[in-house]
């Protein structure tokens, strides 16, 4: 069964101080590990899709890395508005669904 | 511009009472998922259709049932709503083979009285 673990639970930050989210899974072959962000009350809003380790994607103040065992994103010089939580969630070969972790919540204070 | 839709926004019912939540989209795909999110958890899924292919997952309660009349609506009903199936209810699309670029609907939260 695949699973995702996201640490930490919630993470406060001060705008511009930068940090990164993990997201640990287990997957019997993954197809993909990808990377969500939700506004509260709002549906994921998609942001990346890593298809193999070692690959890299970046937007804005947002880079998002990943090995066979995790990936991080990395949040460079945060500010207010990044405050949200994200989701990671995995791909697997044996199924046909995604399998979401529970999120971070991210507070960026000014 | 394309998008997935969920109506109503917020839904009150009460313990029992039937309800349904409805999802249409204009992009055009051909796959429709349910996932039910409470507060601080993972988005779950409860089914999905290709097509007309109507997809239940294994842990999803008989009380909770779709259709889909046509492509570009869907309708989630919950027979007899109990306490615990207050939550946030999110329809997403996809293309077959696409499975990972799903686009979500803003949402409808359920509260049950």
């Amino acid at each position: 069964e695949d699973q995702v673990t996201q640490s930490p639970e919630a993470l406060r930050l001060q705008e511009g101080e930068s940090s990164s989210l993990n997201c640990s899974y287990t997957v019997s072959g993954l197809r993909g590990l990808f990377w969500y962000r939700q506004d509260p009350g709002k549906g994921p809003e998609f942001l990346f899709t890593l298809y193999s380790a070692g690959e890299e994607k970046e937007k804005e103040r947002l880079k998002a890395t990943l090995t066979k065992k995790e990936s991080f994103l990395h949040i460079t010089a945060p500010k207010p508005e990044d405050s949200a939580t994200y989701l990671c969630a995995v791909l697997g070969e044996a199924n046909s669904k995604l399998t979401f972790g529970k999120g971070i919540t991210l507070s960026v204070r000014p | 511009d394309a998008m997935v839709i969920q109506n109503p926004r917020y839904q009150v019912t009460q313990f029992g009472k039937p309800v349904t939540l409805s999802c249409s989209q204009t992009l055009n795909h051909n796959v429709m998922y349910w996932y039910q999110q409470k507060s601080s958890q993972a988005p779950k899924l409860l089914f999905h259709y290709y097509d007309k292919d109507f997809n239940n997952e294994a842990d999803t309660p008989d009380n909770f049932q779709s259709r889909r009349p046509n492509t570009s609506f869907c309708f989630l009903d919950i027979r007899s709503p109990g306490l615990g199936d207050a939550a946030m209810y999110l329809c997403a699309t996809s293309v077959v083979g696409r499975p990972n670029e799903q686009f979500f609907g803003p949402g409808t939260r359920l509260t049950v009285l």
